[in-house]
């Protein structure tokens, strides 16, 4: 597509679920990123894949979540036993390479109740 | 580690107004500098950037320059309008780092 896809665009879980937001970043993009976008905390950078290199996980906040990136297209980002705490925008992005300009998708607003 | 610091909103003004929003950042290297903007209900979308000191970035009637000497990035519209009511976020990629370093964005409300 002419842009980054994201699915959910919404959802609500019950805590202690497991949820999974998918990404589908623009046609030839190797580098992908997730962000998470919550109230008082800005934009948080949380995982990022280039091509077949090991990705950079260093912004995940917990054991609890996890990324992995099939066939360098599609991105699954799961959270598992979902807290009230993660409750916020989880953003998608994607970039020609990592030297280029990010565009971003539309987010998958999660909500734990 | 880089950082971006840019002024706390809301900022509320009336259209046709100047608009100044301030952005200081710090960082090691060279970085680029950006500016996102988020429209109520829509995803962050690439509104200027400047790759290297001096450079002015410009869209939509906004400019930004990157001023290395001040380490700042201020974003600046002349007279704006109700269409630009959003968040804006300030941001850094730095020279040899692939991550986008945010600052905490600043909602523009503008009144008719």
């Amino acid at each position: 597509g002419a842009g980054v896809s994201q699915s959910p665009s919404n959802k609500v879980t019950e805590k202690g679920k497991d949820v999974e937001l998918r990404c589908d970043p623009i046609s030839g993009h190797t580098a992908l990123y997730w962000y998470r976008q919550s109230l008082g905390q800005g934009l948080e950078f949380l995982i990022y894949f280039q091509g077949n290199s090991a990705p950079d996980k260093s912004g995940l906040p917990s054991d609890r979540f996890s990324a992995e990136r099939t066939g360098g297209s599609v991105s699954t980002l799961t959270i598992q036993r979902t807290q009230q705490e993660d409750s916020a925008v989880y953003l998608c992005a994607s970039s020609r390479d990592a030297g280029n300009t990010i565009y971003f998708g539309e987010g998958s607003w999660l909500t734990v109740v | 580690g880089d950082s971006v610091t840019q002024m706390e909103g809301p900022v509320t003004l009336s259209e046709e107004a100047f608009l100044t929003i301030n952005c200081t950042y710090t960082a090691t290297g060279y970085p680029s500098l950006f500016w996102y903007v988020q429209y109520p209900g829509e995803g962050l979308q690439l509104l200027l950037k400047a790759t290297k000191a001096d450079d002015k970035g410009s869209n939509k009637g906004f400019e930004a320059t990157y001023r290395k000497e001040t380490t700042s990035f201020h974003l600046e519209k002349g007279s704006v309008q109700v269409s630009d009511s959003a968040v804006y976020f300030c941001a850094l990629k730095g020279g040899s780092n692939y991550k986008l370093t945010f600052g905490k964005g600043t909602l523009l409300t503008v009144n008719p």
